[in-house]
């Protein structure tokens, strides 16, 4: 039963390097998320996917890329680093598009990086 | 636009002991609410929600919340905590206009022995 699956769990990078980070599911979910967790802030959304072939800027959009590769697989890439990217990364997923109609998300455990 | 507000960035609590954990959401014609938990090193997870009918709700784990549409609240409560309930509290509010969750900035609960 693996659900949500981020990979990788730590990455250290320099700043201006570019890094992905990947998430896939195995739930046959429709929407796909990708959070970020800092300090004190709770979680913050930077994008989402409707659904396959969709994705919409969530509220920290800056200095993020994604791609929703197919139905399971969506990624968070970092074209250059900064070290306000300095944070905990969560993926999640929900079964149906609207999360006002269920409101369960389905997270991984997380990704947590730092850029020096 | 929603927003929600948890008092407590840090609530200690010795073991068997009840616990509250506050949450206040902007005013809104009709809301969505949620709890998740996040142990160390994990995801979150959802502990329960509410949608409508009865304001008094029951989760996982003991835990349950009580809709207060007057007060616009969703406290969270426990009547006897365990050492393994130590974890971070996130309250969640639907906003019907974005579609999407808002969450609160957590709560971390440390039940001490």
């Amino acid at each position: 039963n693996a659900g949500v699956t981020q990979t990788p769990k730590f990455q250290v990078l320099k700043t201006g390097q570019s890094m992905t980070l990947q998430c896939a599911q195995d739930m046959n979910h429709n929407s796909m998320y990708w959070y970020r967790q800092d300090p004190g802030m709770g979680l913050r959304l930077i994008y989402y996917s409707a659904s396959e072939g969709t994705t919409d800027k969530g509220e920290v959009p800056n200095g993020y890329n994604v791609s929703r590769l197919n139905k399971r697989e969506f990624s968070l890439r970092l074209e250059s680093a900064a070290p306000s990217q300095t944070s905990v990364y969560f993926c999640a997923s929900s079964l149906k598009p609207g999360l006002a109609t269920t409101g369960e998300l389905f997270f991984g455990e997380g990704s947590r990086l730092t850029v020096l | 636009a929603q927003s929600v507000t948890q008092l407590d960035s840090q609530v200690p609590v010795f073991e068997e002991a009840p616990v509250e954990l506050r949450c206040n959401y902007s005013s809104s014609v009709s809301v969505y609410l949620f709890w998740y938990v996040q142990y160390p090193n994990q995801g979150l997870q959802l502990l329960l929600k509410y949608l409508s009918g009865s304001t008094l709700v029951k989760g996982i784990n003991g835990f349950e919340a009580e809709f207060n549409k007057s007060q616009t609240s969703f406290h969270l409560r426990k009547p006897s905590v365990h050492i393994s309930d130590t974890a971070e509290y996130f309250c969640a509010v639907s906003d019907l206009d974005t579609d999407k969750l808002i969450f609160g900035t957590g709560t971390r609960l440390q039940v001490f022995p």
